[in-house]
């Protein structure tokens, strides 16, 4: 089977740094992206991870660590307008498939 | 950049109508997407096509049908709309490769009375 664990919700302040954690246990993997979705509009493209390591853009980052199952999604800087949900999704196999996505992590920003 | 339409924001039925949910992608992807977005349970995956005339199922594909005639458009279709097909649907596109993230519309909010 194929699972993708994030947490529900989390609460961050501004300014601050957050980590929203993702786990997977998949058949196979061939990448992992993250997209933000703010409430009511259309998930974006936020970063894409294959390879074990960092990926820096700007404010945010992603780790990817294939032995564990796990990436993180590492916000810096944190701002009103990055309240939003997370979305952690995997590729679970080689080839043309669809990505498998998790539930999503609500992050509210707070002053 | 990519634009993909989805062809009403919000949409109203009766049960047991054949609802179409239209979606057009600019940017000559190979591979369409449908979901439905549903709280609690984040995206499922309906059905995706990645070439005209072609189709597969996705995890729920029960009670819909899709159609792609040409590439830059992919339909969702809800045979005999029901009470529990009320939801937020996302189309998305992308290209072949792996590596390539989907681009997703503004989504249709479907309210099946």
């Amino acid at each position: 089977g194929q699972n993708i664990d994030q947490p529900t919700e989390m609460t961050a302040t501004e300014g601050a740094i957050v980590q929203i954690n993702c786990t997977y246990q998949t058949s196979g993997f061939n990448g992992l992206f993250w997209y933000q979705q703010h409430a009511g509009e259309a998930p974006t493209f936020l970063s894409y991870n294959v390879l074990d390591g960092l990926e820096e853009k700007g404010r945010f980052s992603s780790f990817l660590s294939r032995s564990k199952g796990y990436s993180y999604l590492l916000l810096k800087e944190l701002q009103m307008k990055d309240s939003a949900s997370y979305l952690c999704a995997v590729r679970d196999r080689s080839g043309n498939t669809p990505l498998v996505f998790g539930k999503g992590t609500r992050l509210s920003v707070i002053a | 950049d990519v634009k993909v339409t989805q062809s009403s924001r919000y949409l109203v039925k009766r049960t047991g109508e054949k609802v179409f949910l239209e979606c057009v992608q600019d940017m000559d992807h190979e591979n369409m997407f449908w979901y439905r977005q549903d709280p609690g349970l984040g995206l499922r995956l309906i059905y995706f096509s990645y070439d005209v005339k072609m189709k597969e199922k996705g995890d729920i594909p029960e009670g819909y049908s899709v159609s792609r005639e040409k590439k830059e458009r992919f339909s969702l279709i809800l045979e005999s709309a029901s009470t529990n097909q009320t939801s937020m649907y996302l189309c998305a596109s992308s290209l072949l490769s792996p590596d390539q993230p989907q681009h997703f519309g503004d989504g249709t909010r479907l309210s099946i009375l």
